[in-house]
């Protein structure tokens, strides 16, 4: 496997399921990201795992938790979706310095649908 | 944070050139202007980077006025399959834990036979 991956491509749940999305980076990067893309929506990050600090968007809802356990691999853990959660959720990774700004690369997407 | 506004959609013929604009007036002084290509159903493509003055490389050109409020992308000979959304991108990491990363709404580019 080459560049960013992510597992399922595809995923249908029920408000009450607890699912998670995988992403791995084969790229050797030092930060990973998730981003949402809704339709007609600009493409919203979630949370960036970077040099093993963790940041987050303010305003994304609990019931989406992200997990880092190395810098090759990132999850997000969902649990009680609502339908308007349905998206693209998409994960990047980049190689990150001390400053300046940084080309990522994305994965192909999960395309979430909840019922 | 930094916002980007850019028109919503252009339609270009094969083989012109197309400039589309992204305005980011807040943009702060470590910031970066990143470029990406998206096509259906796929994730974001880098295009170009860059931070003042001019950047080219093998498929883009990037355009940055001395005040940085604004980018030109700039594709020389458009063909059928560069229609696609492109998103301009203004952010930086600062090195202190925090990011701000802010794409615009993209700008769907139809090239026509």
């Amino acid at each position: 496997e080459t560049g960013v991956t992510q597992t399922p491509r595809h995923l249908v749940m029920g408000m009450t399921n607890k699912k998670s999305l995988k992403c791995e980076q084969h790229l050797g990067h030092n930060a990973m990201y998730w981003y949402k893309q809704s339709a007609k929506k600009p493409l919203e990050l979630m949370f960036v795992y970077s040099l093993e600090e963790r940041v987050e968007n303010n305003s994304v809802p609990s019931r989406f938790s992200p997990e880092c356990p190395n810098s090759s691999h990132l999850f997000l853990h969902l649990h009680t979706l609502q339908p308007e959660d349905s998206a693209l959720y998409l994960c990047a990774s980049s190689q990150v310095g001390t400053s300046g700004g940084d080309e990522q690369f994305f994965g192909p997407g999960t395309r979430l649908t909840v019922l | 944070l930094a916002k980007t506004t850019q028109p919503i959609s252009m339609d270009s013929y094969e083989g012109q050139e197309v400039n589309i604009t992204c305005s980011h007036n807040n943009i702060a002084t470590n910031d970066y202007i990143t470029w990406y290509q998206q096509f259906p159903s796929q994730g974001p493509r880098f295009i170009i980077q860059g931070y003042k003055t001019k950047v080219t490389n093998e498929v883009a050109s990037l355009f940055i006025p001395a005040d940085r409020k604004s980018s030109t992308l700039s594709l020389p000979r458009v063909s059928l399959s560069d229609t696609a959304v492109y998103y301009c991108l203004v952010g930086s990491y600062s090195g202190a834990g925090s990011y701000q990363l802010t794409f615009g709404k993209g700008t769907k580019l139809s090239v026509i036979p």
